[in-house]
């Protein structure tokens, strides 16, 4: 099967300006997660989409980051303005149902670089 | 939320050695993921403990699941350079909302 398909897989840019990440999940998969990966650092969840609908939106900061996935297949994560703390890879992941246990597989990531 | 902590942050390793890693809560956790991620990679998914003492094998990897469900561990038998990467462990809820571990950073010299 294909993987979860991210773009663009580098973005520099400077602060204060905006970005756009966009990922597309596998196939099938109802769970859509976006990860924000510090150097030396485990992923942070920051948003959880179960098809169309947030399931968990509570370590988004939500002055700058939105995330969207309308059509309950790709998603999109914005950030507006970037600020210099923002520098990370920025994973998305799915699974095939929002519940326990369920294997999360991840995209190459896009990573972020803040001038 | 949960926390979770990983030990060692950083492990180096001849070839041929074996080794493990830790992941402890202070609370109970309901189940425990492992996933690996190589240098300039992403996680790769590699097991999941549900149950009390549960013990999983992969080839040369053994995962365990502590009686009290408070603390997992993966331990790699006669280390290869394809063990190099980093590992994390990730306590999973019941909406399959995943917290991660620091990771232990593997570095394998031949």
């Amino acid at each position: 099967e294909a993987g979860v398909a991210q773009s663009p897989r580098y973005k520099i840019i400077e602060k204060r300006q905006s970005v756009a990440f966009w990922c597309n999940p596998i196939s099938g998969h109802a769970t859509l997660y976006w990860y924000q990966q510090i150097l030396g650092q485990g992923p942070k969840l920051l948003i959880q989409f179960q098809n169309n609908g947030v399931v968990d939106d509570s370590q988004l900061p939500k002055d700058r980051f939105s995330a969207e996935r309308l059509k309950g297949v790709d998603s999109t994560l914005k950030i507006q303005p970037a600020k210099l703390e923002d520098s990370a890879v920025y994973l998305c992941a799915s699974s095939l149902l929002v519940i326990a246990g369920q294997p999360q597989h991840f995209g190459d990531g896009t990573r972020l670089s803040i001038l | 939320g949960q926390q979770v902590m990983q030990i060692p942050q950083y492990q180096h390793v001849q070839e041929g050695e074996d080794f493990t890693t830790y992941c402890n809560s202070s609370t109970t956790l309901s189940n425990i993921q492992w996933y690996k991620q190589r240098p300039g990679g992403h996680p790769v998914f590699l097991i999941q403990l549900v149950k009390s003492g549960e013990v999983k094998k992969q080839k040369r990897l053994t995962f365990q699941f502590g009686e009290a469900k408070k603390n997992s561990s993966l331990h790699i038998t006669a280390t290869q350079t394809t063990d190099v990467g980093t590992y994390f462990c990730a306590v999973g809820d019941s909406w399959g909302k995943l917290q991660f571990g620091a990771g232990t950073q593997v570095v394998v010299t031949p």
